[in-house]
């Protein structure tokens, strides 16, 4: 069975500055992705960034990208120029390649406020 | 695009009373999964439908909780009798077929169980 594991209940950081939230994973799957999802106040998850585990390069999207250590089972999210609007869980997210379509397994998240 | 749509957004029941939770996903998804999220147990996928036929049910809690997709543009999740224990926030989320599938998820339903 896959686990996610989010070391980081909470986080803090001033508005401009980079933040790094941490996710491990556990699985015996050589082919898989793992995203990060945000779930701001409103409730809504929305995806951040996907990464799919046969890429060695790592995933960017604008001020987000990820540091994706296979090896390590190590898929940390950083945030450049944090703005208040990063407030939010974080949730790092596993997904088995192809088979069961519901294989989505998430760790318990971060909270992250960002201070201005 | 509306996006996946869930109704209603909070819900305030008494014990023993019959819960019932409505999603309508976006329009072409072949997939639609219902989650969980409480503080104790984070979110926990309860059930999913591909073509409106339940896949995996593994999830579901027990016997109270049944979910239906009668078609492809609704579903529903249904706790009898409900119990405390089963406040929560639920989330429906729908996806298109294919090797990479995104999950996008609705505003979810926040439920309170008196």
């Amino acid at each position: 069975a896959q686990t996610v594991t989010q070391s980081q209940p909470e986080m803090s950081v001033q508005e401009a500055e980079t933040v790094t939230l941490s996710c491990t994973y556990d699985t015996s799957e050589s082919n898989y992705y793992l995203f990060w999802y945000k779930q701001p106040p409103s409730r809504q998850m929305i995806l951040v960034i996907r990464q799919e585990a046969y890429k060695q390069q790592n995933a960017t999207e604008n001020r987000f990208s990820v540091n994706f250590q296979k090896a390590a089972k190590s898929f940390s999210l950083k945030i450049s120029d944090s703005q208040l609007g990063d407030t939010a869980m974080y949730f790092c997210a596993f997904m088995k390649y192809g088979g069961s379509q519901g294989n989505l397994i998430f760790g318990k998240g971060t909270k992250l406020s960002v201070k201005p | 695009d509306a996006g996946v749509i869930q109704s209603p957004r909070h819900e305030v029941t008494e014990m023993g009373q019959e819960v019932t939770l409505r999603c309508k996903p976006i329009s072409g998804h072949d997939y639609l999964f219902w989650y969980r999220q409480t503080m104790m147990r984070g979110l926990e996928l309860l059930i999913y439908f591909n073509n409106n036929v339940p896949i995996d049910d593994s999830g579901m809690p027990e016997d109270r909780f049944s979910a239906k997709m009668p078609n492809a543009s609704f579903s529903t999740l249904k706790i009898q009798p409900s119990e405390p224990r089963d406040s929560a926030v639920y989330f429906c989320a729908s996806s298109p077929a294919g090797e990479w599938n995104e999950q996008f998820f609705g505003p979810g339903t926040r439920l309170t169980v008196l």
